[in-house]
C-alpha cells in the first residue's frame, strides 16, 4: 500500500532557530500534500495544502511565512517552521494524495513532535 | 457547513463489547467518508471508508453505517480489543475539493 515516511520523527530546538520536517512518498507519486498541525487531545488542524511545483495554499490564520512549504517534486514535500518560538511546539503531520485513487488515496506520514525551548 | 460532529468525545468499552462512535455532517456536497485510527505520538491511519451510495461497509470487525437521509454516519467496532483503545476521527470530503474535514475524535478505551 501506499507509504509516506516523514523525518524526524522528534525534534528539540532553541527558540530563534528553524527545522525543516521531509514528507516523502515511498511508492507513489504524491500530487497534492498537506500538512497539518495537531495539539494534544484535540482533531488535526489542517495548515496548508500544496500541490507539486506550485505554491502552498495556507488555511486562514496560518503564517505563510513563518511556515514554509516547498512541494518541489511528486514525492518530497517540506515544511520549514522559521524562527521558532514555544508556541510553535505541536505535533505536525504531513498527508499525500494519490491523485486518480478511487478512495481519494490520503496517507498519513507518522508525524513529527516539535518542541522549541 | 464545512463541519463533521462527532461524539463521543471519549468512550469505555469492556472487551468483547461493541463500540459505537457518530459523526453528523450538514453539507450535503460530500462524497467521501473515511475513518481513521490513531495511536498516540503517531499519524492517522485509514480503518475504512465509505461512500454515499450504500448504507453499510464492512471489513472484518468495522463496519460504517451510513445515513444518507439524515446526514449521519457512524462506527462499529465488533468484538472490541485492548488493542483497539485508540483515538478514532471521522472525516469527509468532496471530490475535487482535496481537503478532508475532520471530526473532533473519540478516545476509546477498551478494558480487558
Amino acid at each position: 500500500g501506499a507509504v509516506v515516511s516523514q523525518h524526524p520523527s522528534w525534534v528539540i530546538c532553541k527558540s530563534g532557530t528553524s527545522v525543516k520536517i521531509e514528507c516523502r512518498s515511498l511508492d507513489f507519486q504524491a500530487t497534492t500534500m498537506f500538512w497539518y498541525r495537531q495539539f494534544p487531545k484535540q482533531s488535526l488542524m489542517l495548515m496548508a495544502t500544496s500541490n507539486e511545483g506550485s505554491k502552498a495554499t495556507y488555511e486562514q490564520g496560518v503564517e505563510k511565512d513563518k511556515f514554509l512549504i516547498n512541494h518541489a517534486s511528486l514525492t518530497l514535500s517540506t515544511l520549514t517552521v522559521t524562527s521558532a518560538h514555544p508556541e510553535d511546539s505541536s505535533f505536525y503531520i504531513c498527508s499525500a494524495r494519490t491523485h486518480g485513487s478511487p478512495t481519494y488515496g490520503y496517507t498519513f506520514g507518522s508525524g513529527t513532535r516539535l518542541t522549541v525551548v | 457547513q464545512q463541519q463533521v460532529k462527532q461524539s463521543p468525545q471519549s468512550l469505555i468499552v469492556q472487551k468483547g463489547g461493541i463500540s459505537i462512535i457518530n459523526c453528523a455532517y450538514e453539507n450535503t456536497a460530500f462524497d467521501y467518508f473515511p475513518w481513521y485510527q490513531q495511536f498516540p505520538g503517531k499519524g492517522p491511519a485509514l480503518l475504512i471508508a465509505i461512500r454515499p451510495d450504500v448504507s453499510e461497509k464492512k471489513e472484518g470487525r468495522f463496519t460504517i453505517s451510513f445515513n444518507k437521509s439524515a446526514k449521519q454516519f457512524s462506527l462499529h467496532i465488533m468484538d472490541s480489543q485492548p488493542g483497539d483503545s485508540a483515538t478514532y476521527f471521522c472525516a469527509a470530503t468532496i471530490q475535487g475539493a482535496q481537503k478532508l474535514v475532520f471530526g473532533q475524535g473519540t478516545r476509546l478505551t477498551i478494558n480487558p
